[in-house]
């Protein structure tokens, strides 16, 4: 199973709304991703987290918290946001991470499986 | 700072060709680098990757050359088929004593011609 499944697939949001974007993956995968894709861009990597700890936040404004409820599930909360930020976020996730410190040894299958995103639009 | 980058925005060729796609990077620390697909509004799909101590991999129609003294890699897919029709993201991750992230070139979008 290389699947990670995003939803909601679609979603339309005003200025105020607050909703959630939700991502799941049962690879036993230790780091999960959110990047954000504009149209004709690549991706581009908004948070990390590893072990279920926030590791890398690529400066991304606090409208956007991400939250990682336990080692299969990501969620990115979305508040106040722009027309702006309509776009496709990704969510991935892959084997290696960070824990405690400790540099995980072993290279083999560190690519990122990617979920089919949630395209979003804000009005 | 575009540290990933894919000159050829675009590509066309014809089926049973070979497709070359290249990619160039800047940052010297990055040891890791992957090809993915995609096709619009669905994410990206893993293809192959390669490690740095490697200069060379092969899976099936694809083979990624890597070329570290020129910060240099390519994709080569042989035979072309018109399914292989997409863009084609190169990514890149460095392994510092902490998480990986990766990061993607511009693309390049690949038609094959039936």
């Amino acid at each position: 199973d290389t699947e990670v499944t995003q939803t909601p697939k679609h979603l339309v949001m005003g200025m105020t709304n607050k909703k959630s974007l939700k991502c799941e993956q049962h690879m036993g995968h230790r780091a999960m991703y959110w990047y954000k894709q504009k149209a004709k861009k690549p991706p581009e990597l908004m948070f990390v987290y590893s072990y279920e700890k926030l590791s890398i936040n690529e400066s991304v404004p606090s409208r956007f918290s991400p939250e990682c409820p336990n080692s299969s599930l990501l969620n990115l909360h979305l508040h106040a946001l722009q027309p702006e930020d309509s776009a496709l976020y990704l969510c991935a996730s892959s084997h290696h991470g960070w824990g405690g410190g400790v540099l995980e040894q072993g290279r083999s299958n560190t690519e990122a499986f990617f979920g089919q995103g949630t395209r979003l639009t804000v009005v | 700072d575009q540290q990933v980058k894919q000159n050829s925005p675009s590509l066309s060729v014809q089926e049973g060709r070979i497709s070359i796609l290249n990619c160039d990077y800047t940052n010297s620390m990055f040891d890791y680098f992957l090809w993915y697909k995609k096709y619009p509004a669905e994410g990206p799909t893993f293809l192959i990757s390669i490690s740095s101590i490697k200069d060379k991999n092969e899976d099936g129609r694809f083979t990624v050359f890597l070329n570290k003294s020129a910060k240099h890699l390519s994709l080569h897919i042989v035979p072309s088929q018109p399914g292989d029709s997409a863009v084609y993201f190169c990514a890149a991750s460095a392994t510092p004593p902490g998480t990986y992230k990766y990061i993607f070139g511009t693309g390049t979008r690949l038609k094959v011609l039936a």
